[in-house]
């Protein structure tokens, strides 16, 4: 199975700043047909997870240009620009490249 | 509008079955790939199964962890996916979430607890 490993656990950031989220994958996450299925996603409290990015690096429907993902193969990178108070929650990154479909433990963000 | 409502979820014993029902709509299920994910009250996030098309022979996927004593299926007529879940263990107590679109679209889950 592919495991991944997300860093750090949980962070603190005032609103307006910057933050970072790493995602480590055991295994290359290429697919044979040449994409890399590695998602992220923000779990708000008392909701859902929803989907932020997809294939790396593509915005989902509706998210705003703060979210930024990057990386390649094994090594990956949520980025969240200025802050705002509805970020807060849990994200997770998780692949879809191999069966089975797995996911990190996830980072709790925390607004300082 | 896309929506998925679980269904189904519940206090159960060790060694019960449970039946999960997906009803969807807003978009053509019988092109969807669907997929059901559960989290653990440690918040950890499980694929569980997925159930391609008719056009892939609904072929059936799962994590070793429920293979043999789960099964996803799907009605087209109804726009529903379902998880038959038998010989449920302690370990199987988790919201369940029926998604689609390679989670792209979640639903707002149901509870499953197994405990005696």
């Amino acid at each position: 199975d592919v495991v991944m490993t997300q860093t750090p656990v949980s962070l603190s950031v005032s609103l307006g700043g910057q933050v970072s989220i790493s995602c480590r994958s055991s295994q290359s996450l290429v697919h044979n047909n040449g994409n890399t299925y590695l998602s992220w996603y923000l779990q708000k409290p008392g909701q859902s997870p929803q989907l932020l990015i997809y294939k790396v690096s593509n915005r989902f429907s509706g998210i705003s240009d703060r979210f930024s993902g990057s990386g390649s193969g094994t090594d990956f990178t949520l980025k969240i620009s200025r802050v705002e108070p509805d970020d807060l929650g849990v994200y997770y990154c998780g692949q879809g490249t191999q069966y089975p479909l797995t996911f990190g433990s996830g980072t709790k963000l925390e607004i300082k | 509008e896309v929506q998925l409502v679980e269904t189904g979820g519940g206090l159960v014993q060790p060694g019960k079955s449970l039946k999960l029902t997906c009803a969807t709509s807003g978009f053509t299920f019988s092109n969807a790939w669907m997929d059901w994910v559960r989290q653990s009250p440690e918040k950890q996030l499980e694929w569980v199964a997925q159930i391609k098309d008719k056009s892939n022979n609904y072929a059936t996927y799962y994590a070793e962890s429920v293979k043999g004593r789960f099964t996803i299926s799907r009605d087209d007529s109804k726009s529903s996916v379902y998880l038959q879940m038998n010989s449920l263990k302690e370990e199987d107590t988790a919201i369940y979430y029926c998604t689609w679109l390679s989670f792209a679209y979640w639903g707002q889950g149901t509870l499953v607890t197994v405990s005696s």
